[in-house]
């Protein structure tokens, strides 16, 4: 089984301002990693994603994430915030052979000005 | 451009009154899911189709239906809606191939209010 942990439910970060989401998971085989955007009343949008490779992924908007296994994380980072990054983040995980995802709890992202 | 389309992306309905929500795609992915999202929760599976084959979550309700009548349209029957069934309804669609990521696309939502 697979299960994924975001800490902070909320994180409000001033504008220009580096933006760090945590992500922890856990799975007993290699897992997919993904970071999803939610904007108010709107669907989910891929931001990024981990399969296999480089550890370092970058995505859209900025955003990158590191897979560490040694530590079992997945942190979303972005050196500098825009008001637009205003949302809720999800991560999200599933195994090879398995097809559903799992998705931590999401943080919201507050940018003030 | 291919897409994940969802309707009606409003729908209020009365208590007990049933309601059918649509999901269409243009990406011919051979899976279909539909979750469903309360107000700052993460989105919680219901159910999901690999091309004909319908697979329910354990902890769906059986207030909850679902039909694929092909590979590019499927549809969330909620026969008697009840106040906790307010909540977005998220489709999305992927397509199964292998050793690959699975990359889930999700439509816009269609937002449920139960009066």
């Amino acid at each position: 089984a697979q299960s994924v942990t975001q800490l902070g439910s909320h994180v409000s970060v001033s504008e220009g301002a580096l933006v760090l989401l945590r992500c922890n998971y856990s799975s007993s085989v290699p897992p997919y990693l993904f970071w999803y955007v939610q904007y108010p009343n709107q669907g989910l949008q891929l931001l990024l994603k981990y399969t296999t490779g480089a550890t370092l992924v970058k995505g859209i908007n900025g955003f990158e994430a590191e897979f560490k296994k040694s530590e079992t994380s997945f942190h979303l980072t972005k050196p500098s915030a825009h008001m637009s990054d205003a949302a809720e983040y999800f991560c999200a995980v599933r195994t090879l052979g398995d097809y559903k995802l799992s998705f931590g709890a999401g943080t919201t992202v507050t940018v003030r000005a | 451009d291919a897409m994940v389309i969802q309707n009606p992306r409003y729908q209020v309905t009365q208590f007990g009154k049933p309601v059918t929500l649509s999901c269409s795609q243009t990406l011919n992915h051979n899976v279909m899911y539909w979750y469903q999202q309360k107000s700052s929760q993460a989105p919680k599976l219901l159910f999901h189709y690999y091309d004909k084959d319908f697979n329910n979550e354990a902890d769906t309700p059986d207030n909850f239906q679902s039909r694929r009548p092909n590979t590019s349209f499927c549809f969330l029957d909620i026969r008697s809606p009840g106040l906790g069934d307010a909540a977005m309804y998220l489709c999305a669609t992927s397509r199964i191939t292998g050793a690959g990521a699975n990359v889930l696309t999700f439509g816009a939502g269609s937002r449920l209010t139960v009066l």
